[in-house]
């Protein structure tokens, strides 16, 4: 069981280049998210889908957009990097909102120069 | 919205010795999570608690939720290098809509010396 897969591991960008982060999982959960992670900030929520069809804004989400492809797949894009876009991008999912952990992926390193 | 500060920030402990880690909310907290991460890795989960004066153990680590819900203390006995690594509280926004958003604070960094 695979759980959650994210591709690619590690991403160098240049600035104003456009990239899509995947993510998929095979637990047939209805919720995703996206995370990234930075120095000193903790993990911080850009987009989430609580169900497939529907997705919402975190904390963090300029510069970014999502598709919820289907149950499975939930897609991070950004359209023109920025290096303030640098860090490591985490997705996630879960069953139910309520009582049900969060499984993460391995995480995207990504890096804007 | 609701914050999760994380107390210490880095922790150093030499083997053997026991150590708290502690997540306060700034409001009313509707289940907390405990996770650990590895240095470039994802994040493992160890625990979930739900109602106020909950606690829960897993081999040498003990998590509980105060009565008032809004701080949990993560304590780890007679620790060992494998303990090592960054621990993050996460919790809901709120047990409405908001429970779909998952908070987190900014993780504890635990270095054990052998």
């Amino acid at each position: 069981n695979a759980g959650v897969t994210q591709t690619p591991k590690f991403q160098v960008l240049k600035t104003g280049q456009s990239m899509t982060l995947q993510c998929a999982q095979d637990m047939n959960h209805n919720s995703m998210y996206w995370y990234r992670q930075d120095p000193g900030m903790g993990l911080r929520l850009i987009y989430y889908s609580a169900s497939e069809g529907t997705t919402d804004k975190g904390e963090v989400p300029n510069g970014y957009n999502v598709s919820r492809l289907n149950k499975r797949e939930f897609s991070l894009r950004l359209e023109s990097a920025a290096p303030s876009q640098t860090s490591v991008y985490f997705c996630a999912s879960r069953a139910r909102p309520l009582n049900e952990k969060l499984f993460f992926g391995s995480g995207t390193q990504l890096s804007v120069l | 919205s609701q914050e999760l500060e994380q107390s210490p920030q880095s922790l150093i402990v030499q083997e053997g010795k026991n150590l708290t880690i502690n997540c306060t909310s700034s409001k009313t907290l509707y289940g907390l999570y405990w996770y650990k991460q590895k240095y470039g890795e994802g994040l493992i989960f160890l625990m979930m608690l739900q109602k106020g004066g909950e606690e829960k153990s897993h081999e040498k680590i003990t998590a509980k939720l105060d009565e008032k819900k809004q701080q949990s203390s993560l304590h780890i006995t007679a620790s060992q290098p494998s303990h090592a690594g960054i621990y993050l509280c996460g919790a809901p926004l709120s047990s409405g809509a908001g429970s779909y958003q998952l908070t987190f604070g900014k993780g504890t960094k635990l270095s054990v010396i052998p």
